[in-house]
């Protein structure tokens, strides 16, 4: 069965700080892995998408890096702002003929002043 | 202002009332998708639909049901059948269902049963 799991559940961060992001999975065929960012309330919003070929992937203050030999990957947010409170989500979706996703159950971040 | 959405945000149901949720696209995609987000647990997929007149269930798709009659909307009907009604609803769309298409949600619908 395809997996993916996160930690921390939740983490607690003071403003400017940096924080990493943890996600394993056992997806397979793997096509590709995916952080979003859900504000409270709000939908989804996508922020890298990764393939087998990439280990890294920067898209401003957030930088994913993905494993494929060992499943693992992780999202660093540097000079945290408040703003970046939210759940971040991974997500990883097998190859077929059609879409095929797994999504993570999430980590809670809280940027506090 | 491309984008998707849904409607109402908040809606309250009372026990043994089939209720729709709507959910709007103007990003001319043809994949389109409904999720369940409870707490504690990742997106669940209910049901996804590749084309126009077209849908398959997903995971967790009893209880449920939708239409697709038009490239822009796909509502979702929530039925007296579904025993655990009370979450949260995302409705999201892609180019088409690769595994490599971005899927763009919609701001949700929250729906509890009283």
């Amino acid at each position: 069965k395809n997996q993916v799991e996160q930690s921390p559940q939740s983490l607690i961060i003071l403003e400017g700080k940096n924080c990493t992001l943890q996600c394993n999975y056992t997806v397979s065929p793997f096509s590709n892995l995916r952080w979003y960012k859900q504000d409270t309330g709000r939908g989804p919003v996508s922020l890298t998408i990764m393939t087998f070929s990439e280990n890294t992937k920067s898209n401003g203050r957030y930088t994913a890096t993905l494993d494929a030999d060992t499943k693992q990957s992780s999202l660093h947010i540097t000079a945290s702002q408040l703003s970046d409170s939210a759940s971040y989500i991974c997500v990883v979706s097998a190859r077929g003929g059609y879409q095929k996703v797994t999504f993570g159950t999430g980590t809670k971040l809280q940027v506090i002043p | 202002d491309g984008g998707i959405t849904q409607s109402p945000k908040y809606l309250f149901r009372k026990e043994g009332q089939n209720v729709t949720l709507s959910c709007e696209q103007n990003l001319n995609h043809d994949a389109m998708y409904w999720y369940r987000q409870d707490p504690g647990q990742g997106l669940r997929l209910i049901y996804y639909s590749q084309i126009v007149n077209d849908f398959q269930k997903g995971d967790i798709a009893e209880g449920y049901s939708v239409s697709r009659e038009k490239k822009e909307s796909f509502p979702l009907t929530v039925t007296s059948a579904q025993k655990n009604p009370t979450a949260f609803y995302l409705c999201a769309s892609s180019i088409d269902t690769r595994a490599t298409d971005t899927q763009y949600f919609g701001p949700g619908t929250r729906l509890t049963v009283l």
